[in-house]
C-alpha cells in the first residue's frame, strides 16, 4: 500500500525547536519532490516547504524561511522537516504530501502531525 | 487572505448539482493549471482534480473540474450526504515554486 506516516509532533515552547519525519513506503520514495503544508485549527492548507527528488534543491515559504529546513534520506524513505525557532503561529497540522509524477497536485498525504507552540 | 478566493461555504441537497468557484489573476489561475482537494471532516486532503479536469482513479465521475481565464470551477452532481466536506482550489506559483491554496469552501449537504 502506498503510504507516508508523519511523527515527530507535540507540544513545544516558544523559541523551541522540533523535527518531523514522514516515512514511505509502497513506491520508489527517490523519485518524488516532496512537501510539507500545514493547516492551523479552523483554517485554511498553507504550503510551507518542498524539495527535490535527490534533495538538491529546497524552496520555502517567506513564513517560515530560516527557521525551517526541509530534508531527505532516500536510503531510509524518509522526509524531513527541522522546525527551530517556534512561534505561537507555527501551531498547525503538518502534513507531509507528495507531488504527482509530472506535476498535477500532490496525490499521496500522510495522517497529519500536529505541532502545538505555546508556553 | 489567499490569493485564490473562494466562498466560504456552499450548500445544496441530495441529488442536486453545487458548483465552487476559485478566482485568480494572470499570474496563478491564468498561467497554470489548477488542482482540487477535498477534505473530510478530521481527516487529511485527497487529491480530487487535477490539471483543471482530470479524475484521479477511484474519484467518481460525479466531480468535474474546469478553467476558463483566471478562474476555475469543482462541479459536483448528484450530491450524495458523504460529499459534506471542505474543498480547496490550488495552483503552482512560479515565484513560490510552490502551490498556493484557495482559502477553502465548507460544503454542507442539506
Amino acid at each position: 500500500e502506498v503510504q507516508l506516516v508523519e511523527s515527530g509532533g507535540g507540544l513545544v515552547q516558544p523559541g523551541g525547536s522540533l523535527r518531523l519525519s514522514c516515512a514511505a513506503s509502497g513506491f520508489t520514495f527517490s523519485s518524488y519532490w516532496m512537501h510539507w503544508v500545514r493547516q492551523a485549527p479552523g483554517k485554511g492548507l498553507v504550503w510551507v516547504s518542498r524539495i527535490n527528488s535527490d534533495g538538491s534543491s529546497t524552496y520555502y515559504a517567506d513564513s517560515v524561511k530560516g527557521r525551517f529546513t526541509i530534508s531527505r534520506d532516500n536510503a531510509k524513505n524518509t522526509l524531513y522537516l527541522q522546525m527551530n525557532s517556534l512561534r505561537a503561529e507555527d501551531t498547525a497540522v503538518y502534513y507531509c504530501a507528495r507531488q504527482k509524477y509530472g506535476g498535477g497536485g500532490f496525490d499521496i498525504w500522510g495522517q497529519g502531525a500536529m505541532v502545538s507552540v505555546s508556553s | 487572505q489567499s490569493v485564490l478566493t473562494q466562498p466560504p461555504s456552499a450548500s445544496g441537497t441530495p441529488g442536486q448539482r453545487v458548483s465552487i468557484s476559485c478566482s485568480g489573476s494572470s499570474s496563478n489561475i491564468g498561467s497554470n493549471t489548477v488542482n482540487w482537494y477535498q477534505q473530510l471532516p478530521g481527516t487529511a486532503p485527497k487529491l480530487l482534480i487535477y490539471s483543471n479536469n482530470q479524475r484521479p482513479s477511484g474519484v467518481p465521475d460525479r466531480f468535474s473540474g474546469s478553467k476558463s481565464g483566471t478562474s476555475a470551477s469543482l462541479a459536483i452532481s448528484g450530491l450524495q450526504s458523504e460529499d459534506e466536506a471542505d474543498y480547496y482550489c490550488a495552483v503552482w506559483d512560479d515565484s513560490l515554486n510552490g502551490p498556493v491554496f484557495g482559502g477553502g469552501t465548507k460544503l454542507t449537504v442539506l
